[in-house]
Parts: structure tokens; sequence; C-alpha cells
């Protein structure tokens, strides 16, 4: 079983609309979790990163975690054109933070 | 300011020979990480450096593969006698203490190409 599973996609939603990105994980006492944004042929930029069960909103996106039953999401409102990318989740150990394990991502297709 | 930049951004070598990529962090970050990342896949951890010294190198997957920092800034990763399946982009990111929740900023990457 991996680390960090996320459903490839892609993902594709219209102009406006919220796209839900969704992410779980294997080891239960995971400590902090991130979404990654990733264009084509780019490296990976640090869009969130969230660490207690809840949700945690910046801008037009928000992060929800839910620990009890491992999952990590990421919702993204009024979506652009210019959010179209894949989206990467990472999780790191709580014995070993600074290892940090990456999901395969989900492609997101945001249509004018 | 600058931000993490890697050297060369292609590379195209053949089996068997030795290659070697570079990593310049950001000024002033302690904390040096190097993850591969293959076509369709989320990056692989490598190895993590703490200033000098290499904290973490459970993610290199042979002895084939080495990494050095020696004066805490510029790093370089070594791969000897290289395979096919070695072919990937290397990423290169860097954080200023490595807490772990500080934002790990990336390079542009290496594309390594073994033919």
């Amino acid at each position: 079983q991996k680390e960090v599973e996320q459903n490839s996609g892609p993902l594709s939603v219209p102009e406006g609309a919220i796209a839900s990105l969704n992410c779980t994980y294997s080891d239960r006492v995971s400590q902090s979790f991130f979404w990654y944004r990733q264009y084509s042929g780019k490296s990976p930029e640090l869009i969130m990163s969230i660490y207690s069960n809840g949700d945690k909103e910046d801008g037009r996106f928000t992060a929800q975690l839910n620990k009890a039953s491992q999952y990590v999401s990421l919702l993204i409102r009024d979506s652009q054109p210019s959010d179209s990318a894949t989206y990467l989740c990472a999780v790191t150990p709580r014995y070993n933070f600074n290892k940090f394990y990456f999901g395969s991502g989900t492609k997101l297709n945001v249509k004018p | 300011g600058a931000g993490v930049s890697q050297t060369p951004s292609n590379k195209v070598t053949e089996k068997g020979k030795y290659v070697e990529l570079r990593c310049d962090p950001i000024s002033g970050h302690t904390a040096l990480y190097w993850y591969r990342q293959s076509l369709g896949q989320g990056p692989e951890f490598l190895i993590y450096f703490q200033g000098t010294g290499a904290a973490d190198d459970s993610g290199l997957p042979n002895d084939r593969f080495f990494a050095v920092r020696p004066e805490g800034s510029v790093s370089t990763l070594k791969i000897q006698r290289t395979e096919r399946g070695d072919s990937a982009v290397y990423l290169c990111a860097s954080s200023l203490d490595g807490t772990g929740t500080d934002t790990q900023y990336f390079g542009p990457g290496t594309r390594l190409t073994v033919l």
C-alpha cells in the first residue's frame, strides 16, 4: 500500500466552479500535510499546509484534514483556467517530519 | 531574491557512466532535500541534509547513489554506473531550517536520460 493515495484524474470542472481534490494516507500517526501545485514541465510549489483537524482557508483555497479517517482534501473555489495543473498531496510521518511522502497527483483541468 | 538553482537542466548519458547533478539552495537555508520524479508520479524522497550532514539518506535506492554538501550550501548528487531506470527528473529543494513546517522551495530540476 502506498503511503499517500490520490486519484490521478483528470478532474475537469468549468470555470467558476468548485474543484475538490482528495488524498488518503496510510500512516495513522502522520504529522503534517501539504498541498503542492505542479504545472506541466515545472517544479512543485506549495499552496497550503495543514497540521490539525478541521479546515484551513487561504484565499480561494481551503484545506480540510480528518485524521480519524486519514483523509485530507483541497477545495478550490471560483476555479480559473490558470488553476489547471497537477495537485500533489504530501505527508510527513511523526517520527521524521523532514521525510515527505508525495502522492502521484491529481490532474485538474478548468475549462473556460 | 534568487531561488533554488540546479545544473545542468538536462543531462543525457550512456548506461554505465557516472553523473553529477548540482543544487544551489536559497542563501541562508540550512535544510536541503533531493527528490526523484518519474513521469506521472509524485516526487520520491532521496536524501535530506541539515547543514553539512546527511540527516536522512533512507531514500537513496542503492549504493550507486551518493550525495554531499561539504560546506552546508551547494549539494551534489552523484550516480555511479547509471542504469536506464535512473532516468527521471531530479529535484532539489531547500527550506530555512528544516523544522518540517517551513516551506520547501523546489528548484527547476535536472532531467536525466540514460540511454
